[in-house]
């Protein structure tokens, strides 16, 4: 199956500070995805990219559809304690319709 | 809200027993997902129905078995229960097979659900 990586696994910043995050994959994607997901909770949609090089922004969130189409970037801007979770890409290969996750980025931030 | 919902929220059964998960996709969505997360782990995925069809398996295990009804709600069987089967169990509804290219933009975003947390003791 196709394989994610993503990196950081784990990052503790300060409130304020900006956060960025990626994840790889060894094969092309046509779809990315990225989640965040509270302890105990599903994961939450926060941005889609469907298309090489496509930039997308939601309030303090950007995320970047690399032009390989194997990889993907989240940045998170002056973080705020609320954005504390776990954040997890998601692609889509051309072969069909599942999505494999990679293994989560955990955030934390001090106020 | 996601408007995708299941049900029960926790579970807690013994060893070699079976149980039962349901999900409930969001009005309009054909495609339901089923996911895996144990502790600390990140999600696997199970396997997809669309419109009462399996379309997808990921790791599923034979004891495992899923169904998507004309409803579209869909259920997540498994059995012979393990130690190791200890996991939150997730539902994803999308409004397509997923498929980028016959679906279009936007179609092929899952939304999940709450999700069920199993404990087998």
């Amino acid at each position: 199956g196709q394989q994610l990586n993503q990196s950081p696994q784990s990052m503790f910043i300060q409130e304020g500070e900006d956060v960025s995050m990626n994840c790889t994959s060894s094969s092309i994607f046509n779809t990315w995805l990225w989640y965040k997901q509270d302890p105990g909770e599903g994961p939450v949609l926060l941005i889609a990219l469907y298309k090489a090089g496509e930039l997308t922004s939601n309030g303090r969130l950007t995320a970047q559809f690399g032009i390989t189409r194997k990889d993907s970037f989240l940045n998170i801007s002056a973080s705020i304690p609320s954005d504390v979770g776990i954040y997890f890409c998601a692609g889509q290969d051309n072969t069909g319709n599942q999505f494999y996750f990679g293994t989560g980025t955990s955030l934390t931030v001090i106020p | 809200d996601s408007g995708v919902t299941q049900t029960p929220k926790h579970l807690i059964t013994a060893t070699g027993q079976r149980v039962t998960l349901r999900c409930s996709p969001r009005s309009g969505d054909l495609s339901v997902y089923w996911y895996q997360q144990s502790l600390d782990q990140g999600l696997q995925f199970l396997i997809q129905y669309y419109n009462g069809e399996e379309r997808a398996k990921g790791n599923i295990l034979e004891r495992f078995s899923a169904q998507q009804f004309p409803d579209l709600h869909s259920e997540l069987n498994l059995s012979s229960l393990e130690l190791g089967d200890s996991a939150l169990y997730f539902c994803a509804s999308s409004v397509s097979l997923g498929d980028f290219e016959t679906s279009g933009r936007s179609l092929s975003e899952q939304f999940f659900g709450p999700g069920t947390r199993l404990t087998v003791l």
